[in-house]
């Protein structure tokens, strides 16, 4: 089964780039079946659909955060990476990476906490 | 403010059945039969209990099922379990490559 697993920094400091791993395991990325996404959620708020990616590099943007975000992929690693520049408070949130069947996620990471303050 | 609307909370004792509702608009819900249901108890990862609208993936009890009318999902759950307490959300594809979410539906049983 597929299992997904976010890292990166608990704590950023304003206008600095967030960034985040997610390493996958039981499943291959340059398979090239599936598209693989960023979600986030901060506290007391919903679901916020960020970017996702294919094996080959081809990627999609939510266009609310198209210009700070940018998100890769390093099949070598079986790991999707992702950038956002310019962090605020406003950033700080439950940061998921999540398999993406055709269009919707289904497989999901737990998640990981960022918390953007100085 | 989530894109897609869901209550807030909802209850049923054990045995019983309850619904949960996600409405949207035509450009997401009502505009594709490409919609996601998730349950996430705390500290862990969202699992997907319903996709495609009314699809149970393998090893999902056939108590959970989903429709869709219009604007607006529903995913019913019967039977209820005590391990069913949970939130559940919604996902829907909106076009454009873009997705967008339930704000949440906090189930708790009896």
């Amino acid at each position: 089964q597929v299992q997904l697993q976010e890292s990166g920094p608990g704590l950023v400091k304003p206008s600095q780039t967030l960034s985040l791993t997610c390493t996958v395991s039981g499943d291959s990325i340059s398979s090239g079946s599936y598209y693989w996404s960023w979600i986030r959620q901060p506290a007391g708020k919903g679901l916020e659909w960020i970017a996702r990616i294919s094996s080959s590099g081809n990627a999609n943007y939510n266009p609310s955060l198209k210009s700070r975000v940018t998100i890769s992929v390093d099949t070598s690693k079986n790991q999707i990476s992702l950038d956002l520049t310019s962090v605020t408070a406003a950033d700080s949130a439950l940061y998921y990476c999540a398999r993406c069947n055709l269009v919707l996620p289904d497989y999901w990471g737990q998640g990981t906490l960022v918390t953007v303050s100085s | 403010q989530s894109a897609l609307t869901q209550p807030r909370s909802v209850s049923g004792s054990p045995g019983q059945s309850v619904t949960i509702s996600c409405t949207g608009t035509s450009s997401d819900v009502g505009g594709y039969n490409y919609v996601t249901w998730y349950q996430r108890h705390p500290g862990t990862a969202p699992k997907f209990v319903i996709y495609d609208v009314n699809k149970r993936p393998s090893g999902v009890p056939d108590r959970f099922s989903g429709s869709k009318s219009g604007n607006t999902a529903s995913l019913t759950i019967s039977g209820l379990q005590a391990e069913d307490e949970a939130e559940y959300f919604c996902c829907s594809y909106a076009g454009g490559y873009t997705i967008v979410f339930g704000g949440g539906t906090q189930l708790t049983v009896l």
